[in-house]
């Protein structure tokens, strides 16, 4: 079955470098997200993408976050100026539609750490 | 602003016990609502989805029902097994992209 794959599964930056977080959507699907789930803390939702553009974004991102589908198979989030709460693991997920009935499909999850 | 909140945070059960699993929502302007599992340090994975026009959705030992008028949707696991241990998550979503989740309910299935 096919999934969404991201990398790294771990990173490890120091606070205040800069950190890109990959993902592969599953290949047939048009719309991509970014979650993040803060440790002990809920699923939050980042960020939307479709059609090359940012449909919704959340107030958590803000300017230090951006997003980009640099070719027709890699789906990646950027971090320019890591803090330590920005400690989380960060979720890709996509779905074919936004219909009612279209799921959205997650990967593994990167586990960021900011030293 | 949309809150889903999961009762109890934790459950153990006996192997074989039935286990019911429920979120609540706010918002009544529900698109669908899914359920997820996830594993202690994995990502999620969808076991469900429940459009707003349907009352339950069924996946071999796993049902979830969905009541909009009281803001709730249970899910049940038949027949429990060890195998089932994890942290069960429930995610609101309302026209729009973003799914809204729930604290989990973490699952112990006990041999």
């Amino acid at each position: 079955e096919p999934e969404v794959t991201q990398t790294p599964s771990h990173q490890v930056t120091q606070m205040g470098q800069e950190v890109i977080l990959r993902c592969v959507p599953i290949s047939n699907h048009l719309y991509f997200y970014w979650y993040r789930q803060i440790l002990g803390q809920k699923v939050e939702f980042l960020v939307s993408f479709y059609n090359n553009e940012i449909s919704e974004k959340s107030e958590i991102f803000d300017d230090q976050f951006s997003v980009e589908r640099p070719d027709g198979s890699n789906f990646t989030l950027k971090i320019r100026s890591t803090k330590l709460e920005d400690s989380a693991m960060y979720f890709c997920a996509s779905s074919q539609g936004q219909g009612s009935n279209q799921p959205q499909h997650f990967g593994d999850g990167t586990r960021l750490s900011i030293l | 602003k949309q809150e889903v909140t999961q009762i109890p945070a934790a459950l153990s059960v006996p192997e074989g016990e039935n286990l019911v699993l429920n979120c609540s929502f706010t918002d009544s302007a529900i698109y669908n609502l899914q359920w997820f599992r996830q594993d202690p340090g994995k990502g999620l994975t969808s076991l469900l989805l429940i459009q707003s026009s349907q009352r339950e959705q069924t996946s071999g030992r796993l049902n979830a029902s969905l009541d909009k008028s009281s803001g709730r949707s249970t899910l049940y696991i038949a027949a429990s097994q060890p195998g089932d241990s994890a942290t069960y998550l429930c995610a609101f979503k309302a026209a729009g992209n973003k799914l809204t989740f729930g604290g989990g309910t973490r699952v112990l299935v006990k041999p």
